[in-house]
């Protein structure tokens, strides 16, 4: 079974630029999860999509980061414009998403590590 | 609120030493327990899980049990390996948060020839 595939690798900007991370979830997925992991912390929930729709999106900066989940399927994560502090591994997240399932195992991708100077 | 709380590390133990990495919760439901491992280079991935009190996960020779009267999930290994080198999560997921995961802040577990 292919994992949750994420891209890129790595990535290196300047402030004030513009970034964007893809994640492509395993396949029939319905929930999709966007982690922040800054060094040395637990990851940190940016937003939560079931399906194409939002489900929690409260600690996402909607003033720098927006993500979209056309189709239901793959997702996309946007800073713009980025700040040092934005620095962190980026984790993409998928499970099945039936509903009422509390005990639902989180798959993970392998991060893009971001660098903000 | 819902939140986890990690012992901190980092952890250095010489091989087959016994391993203990404390884990309390604090939440609003009756939420389901995780433990997760992140290996150099790679993402997190599950290691072991419960989803009611009393319950115990265990895999890898790793077992954690639910308790509820101390909201603890403690990760214990008897005979550690330097395989077991690795960053260890503690997590819950809580269905009155439409299954939002809460993770700890991670210790990191060094295992030494």
């Amino acid at each position: 079974e292919a994992g949750v595939a994420q891209s890129p690798r790595y990535k290196i900007i300047e402030k004030r630029q513009s970034v964007a991370f893809w994640c492509n979830p395993i396949s029939g997925h319905a929930t999709l999860y966007w982690y922040q992991q800054i060094l040395g912390q637990g990851p940190k929930l940016l937003i939560q999509f079931q399906n194409n729709g939002v489900v929690d999106d409260s600690q996402l900066p909607k003033d720098r980061f927006s993500a979209e989940r056309l189709k239901g399927v793959d997702s996309t994560l946007k800073i713009q414009p980025a700040k040092l502090e934005d620095s962190a591994v980026y984790l993409c997240a998928s499970s099945l998403g039936r509903s009422g399932g509390t005990n639902e195992k989180l798959f993970f991708g392998s991060g893009t590590q971001l660098s903000v100077l | 609120g819902n939140s986890v709380t990690q012992m901190e590390g980092p952890v250095t133990l010489s091989e087959e030493a016994f391993l203990t990495i404390n884990c309390t919760y604090t939440a609003t439901g009756y939420p389901s327990l995780f433990w997760y491992v992140q290996y150099p280079g790679e993402g997190l991935q599950l290691l072991l899980k419960a989803t009611k009190a009393d319950d115990k996960g265990s895999n890898k020779g790793f077992e954690a049990t639910y308790r509820k009267e101390t909201t603890s999930f403690h990760l214990e290994k008897g005979s550690v390996q330097v395989s077991d080198s690795a960053v260890y999560f503690c997590a819950l997921s809580d269905s009155n948060t439409g299954n939002q995961f809460y993770f700890g802040t991670g210790t990191s577990l060094t295992v030494i020839p």
